[in-house]
């Protein structure tokens, strides 16, 4: 289910180096998406949405990538740094309808 | 942007006593608003979602008497935990989304608030 209680993968980068981000959603019928991002002890920052009309979005540093066919979404951020070390969060959901589903969620760490 | 705001950020309980936890859409107007709770490591698992003026949708497996839920105005809901015990100890936070013309605008999300039961 979209709510399953896992472990989170972790993604280590060293600074000024480009990330990766992968997140399977799993309701094909979803027409929007949502990167989070979560700092320890806060709550989610939106970074940048995408519509199913779309494959690629780019925000500030960031892109996110949609590929429909194998319902998978990616967040590339470029040049990290440290202050990008957090927990990330896909979400899915509808434009047109409140509900929005969190992933599993991964933490991504830069090393200085 | 729009704020959310969450209050209190922690709080401390004893086994059996109520918390009620506070969500407020500072500068627009929240026609629905999610309550969700976050165990260590682990995602966001939403709760319910509140209407303005209606009750609750609860998830599948949220018992909604132990879960208050009050979304009284277009700024304001509420989360009671009813008699709380230790497994209840999470973090709990709302978000809160914005109706603009046909389509809703993302969710923005409150700070959190840190339940601790003994």
């Amino acid at each position: 289910g979209e709510n399953v209680g896992l472990h989170l993968p972790t993604l280590s980068v060293q600074e000024g180096d480009n990330s990766i981000i992968n997140c399977a959603y799993s309701n094909s019928a979803s027409d929007y998406f949502i990167w989070y991002k979560q700092e320890s002890g806060k709550g989610p920052q939106f970074i940048i949405d995408i519509r199913s009309n779309m494959d690629k979005r780019q925000g500030q540093r960031v892109t996110v990538l949609l590929n429909k066919t194998v319902k998978h979404l990616s967040l590339q951020i470029a040049a990290t740094q440290p202050g990008d070390s957090a927990v990330y969060f896909c979400a899915e959901g509808w434009a047109n309808n409140n509900d929005m589903r969190f992933g599993a969620g991964t933490r991504l760490t830069v090393k200085p | 942007g729009a704020v959310v705001s969450q209050h209190p950020s922690r709080v401390i309980c004893k086994s059996g006593t109520s918390v009620k936890i506070e969500c407020r859409s500072l500068d627009f107007q929240a026609t629905t608003m999610f309550w969700y709770r976050q165990f260590p490591k682990q995602s966001l698992m939403l709760m319910a979602t509140s209407n303005e003026g209606s009750k609750a949708t609860y998830e599948q497996g949220v018992e909604k008497d132990k879960f208050l839920i009050n979304h009284a105005s277009l700024t304001l809901s509420t989360l009671t935990v009813t008699s709380a015990h230790p497994e209840d100890s999470s973090f709990y936070i709302c978000s809160a989304r914005e109706k603009r013309g046909a389509t809703y605008n993302e969710q923005f999300f409150g700070p959190g608030t840190r339940l601790t039961v003994l």
